[in-house]
């Protein structure tokens, strides 16, 4: 039962360009939301989050939208550059409720940024 | 500011031994989070400990145990080791206060099991 996906194994994006990373969910019970970017042969490291409240939050070149009725999150990462390349992972949680901010994973996007 | 740290960085075990593998949260944390990742796949929750506690705990056999100690760190116990669990082992650290925390992870110990 895969309750987070990203339905796009890999990316490819010119360098300047705009990388869109998307990831849906099933259980209507999250409320939390997170990207996280991970290196070979280091652990992920967190990006950027977002509450059930909002439907946009930015951080620098990063921003992560939220569709609740959709249930589908995006992660936009503008100008793309070529240190971007990696994996990136959705997470969620259900941290209002009694999960205590577990979090269940999507598969990953491989995100290729070309200078 | 250290961050998670993690060992050790690879573990080599042959099927039915037993391993245990450590972590220190980052300062200030409070929250102990372990997560199996198998190649190609994101993370699984394995268990939270807060308190010292179990606090929460994922779809994982009771071969998996762990513990927290007063000053946060935590160790993962895995028994009669199996082939299948071969993975890169995750801890995560985060404030207490509810979940609307993110998580922040160390580089993970590589475990393969021969």
């Amino acid at each position: 039962d895969q309750q987070v996906k990203q339905n796009s194994p890999s990316l490819s994006v010119q360098e300047g360009r705009i990388s869109i990373l998307n990831c849906d969910y099933t259980n209507s019970m999250f409320d939390y939301f997170l990207w996280y970017k991970k290196y070979p042969a280091e652990g992920p490291t967190f990006l950027i989050s977002i509450s059930s409240i909002k439907d946009k939050n930015e951080d620098g070149r990063f921003t992560v939208f939220l569709n609740k009725s959709a249930k589908h999150l995006s992660l936009h990462i503008v100008p793309s550059q070529p240190g971007d390349s990696a994996v990136y992972f959705c997470a969620a949680s259900d941290a209002g409720g009694t999960s205590y901010g577990k979090l269940t994973f999507g598969q990953g996007t491989i995100l290729t940024v070309h200078p | 500011d250290a961050g998670v740290t993690q060992s050790p960085t690879h573990l080599i075990k042959t099927r039915g031994q037993q391993v245990t593998l450590r972590c220190s949260p980052k300062s200030g944390h409070d929250t102990v989070s372990w997560y199996q990742q198998a190649l190609g796949q994101g993370p699984q929750f394995i268990f939270q400990y807060y308190e010292e506690e179990e606090r929460q705990r994922g779809n994982f056999p009771d071969r998996f145990s762990g513990h927290q100690f007063p000053n946060y760190s935590s160790e993962l116990n895995v028994n009669a080791l199996l082939l299948g669990d071969s993975a890169l082992y995750l801890c995560a650290s985060s404030l207490a206060g509810g979940g609307y925390q993110p998580q922040h992870f160390g580089d993970g110990t590589r475990l393969s099991i021969l």
